[in-house]
């Protein structure tokens, strides 16, 4: 199947800082790409959808400014979390879906944030 | 408002027996209900999915029973291994639109 991977795999960091996080999908073209968070024994919550060149659709209750997201090629996406607080502490997960297969999301394999 | 509702919350299986997920949904739109399996620290995986034309669909272990005047769909592992100790989740979708999650099923299959 296809493979999308997210880096960095786990990443610590202060308060207040900006951490950015990759999701590539490594042998398809991603038309849309889709960012998660997932909080521990909790379902995947959908922060927003983003497509190849144009701006990303934000869910309600997630802070555009504070997430920020780039699509900028059909194979990377990017998920800023900026002035980082410890609630931002969670499990990123995102995912990725071919022109080809509208139905088929193929999901990254997470990226654990902590934010002290 | 939860578009997808998931039970049970978990689930101990003996290894051998039968695992079964239920999920139920309200919108007669959704046209595509897959499963996906996750494993601690990963992403989740397609297992299997399934359309409403369809009553059920059989992927080895693996088994999608869809009742769609019911507005229901289940899942159901058969001969259940400690390899299947997982969590599980059933989605629903529209229109090639957004995927719409349910809350998870953590599966413990007892060796």
């Amino acid at each position: 199947g296809a493979v999308v991977s997210q880096h960095p795999s786990w990443v610590i960091c202060k308060s207040g800082t900006s951490v950015k996080i990759e999701c590539r999908s490594l042998d398809f073209q991603a038309t849309t790409m889709f960012w998660y968070r997932q909080f521990p024994k909790q379902s995947l919550m959908l922060m927003a959808t983003s497509n190849e060149g144009s701006k990303a659709t934000y869910e309600q209750g997630v802070e555009k400014d504070k997430f920020l997201i780039n699509h900028a090629s059909l194979t990377l996406s990017t998920l800023t979390v900026t002035s980082a607080h410890p609630e931002d502490s969670s499990f990123y997960i995102c995912s990725a879906r071919s022109g080809g297969q509208q139905e088929t999301q193929y999901f990254g394999p997470g990226t654990r944030l902590l934010v002290l | 408002q939860q578009q997808v509702k998931q039970s049970p919350q978990s689930l101990i299986v003996q290894k051998g027996g039968i695992s079964i997920i239920n999920c139920a949904y309200e919108n007669t739109a959704f046209d595509y209900f897959p499963w996906y399996q996750q494993f601690p620290g990963k992403g989740p995986a397609l297992l299997i999915a399934i359309r409403p034309d369809v009553s059920e669909k059989k992927e080895g272990r693996f088994t999608i029973s869809f009742n769609k005047s019911a507005k229901q769909f289940s899942l159901h592992i058969m001969d259940s291994q400690p390899g299947d100790s997982a969590t599980y989740f059933c989605a629903a979708l529209k229109n090639f639109n957004k995927f719409y999650f349910g809350s998870g099923t953590k599966l413990n299959v007892k060796p």
